[in-house]
């Protein structure tokens, strides 16, 4: 299985330039998210679904959109890239099982995109 | 809101020894999970080790403990017999039953010394 599949591995774009990074899942979980990180921090939650055509922001959602028209696919769309975008996007799909007497969660991450915008 | 703080910017510790990295959560939802994920100088996300906040016993998976301490709101990850490729960036995480969505501390760099 390939798990979670990001595209482009690498980017530099012009500020102002818009383009879609994307990400893909084959293991039928429910849930997707995208986060950045910058230098010397954690993760921080950009966007995220719990299935397809539901999205919501997470703690950074400006200048990026998304959509969830299936299950597989959560792309991430910038409008108009900003240097401040200059950052690692790294896409996750998730699960939660509910037991009788616990839910288990699980989390599986892409390899990460690094974006340079000049 | 939920919350991660990881207070080691940074900790060394010597090869075939103990390591603890620390990590306390807040959170009002019953229902949560613990990460702790491994980012090396390649940059991916490696996943640990997670424990569930209804489990009764410690997460153990190899050479990684979860020491759960829910009163405490604790979830400090010990790493036994530390090995070279063991440093590394540390990052602990939580999920809720919101679904979907981890929050993140800011890590703990680990390097190990020979």
């Amino acid at each position: 299985n390939a798990g979670v599949t990001q595209t482009p591995k690498f980017q530099v774009l012009k500020t102002g330039q818009s383009m879609t990074l994307q990400c893909a899942q084959d293991m039928n979980h429910e849930y997707m998210s995208w986060y950045r990180q910058d230098p010397g921090m954690g993760l921080r939650l950009i966007h995220y679904s719990v299935g397809a055509g539901i999205t919501d922001q997470g703690e950074v959602p400006n200048g990026y959109n998304v959509s969830r028209s299936t299950t597989e696919d959560f792309p991430l769309r910038l409008l108009s890239a900003a240097p401040s975008q200059t950052s690692v996007y790294f896409c996750a799909s998730s699960y939660s099982r509910r037991g009788l007497t616990t839910t288990n969660y699980g989390y599986t991450f892409g390899s990460g995109t690094r974006l340079t915008v000049v | 809101a939920q919350k991660i703080t990881q207070t080691q910017p940074g900790m060394f510790v010597q090869e075939k020894e103990a390591v603890t990295l620390d990590c306390t959560y807040d959170t009002s939802d019953p229902s949560y999970g613990l990460f702790w994920y491994k980012q090396p100088s390649s940059g991916e996300m490696i996943f640990l080790i997670y424990q569930g906040s209804y489990d009764q016993q410690n997460a153990t998976e190899g050479r990684y403990s979860l020491n759960f301490q829910k009163a405490r709101k604790s979830a400090n990850l010990v790493i036994s017999a530390s090995q070279l490729g063991d440093s590394a960036m540390y990052f602990c995480a939580m999920t809720s039953s919101q679904g979907g969505k981890l929050i993140f501390g800011q890590g703990t760099e680990l390097s190990v010394k020979p």
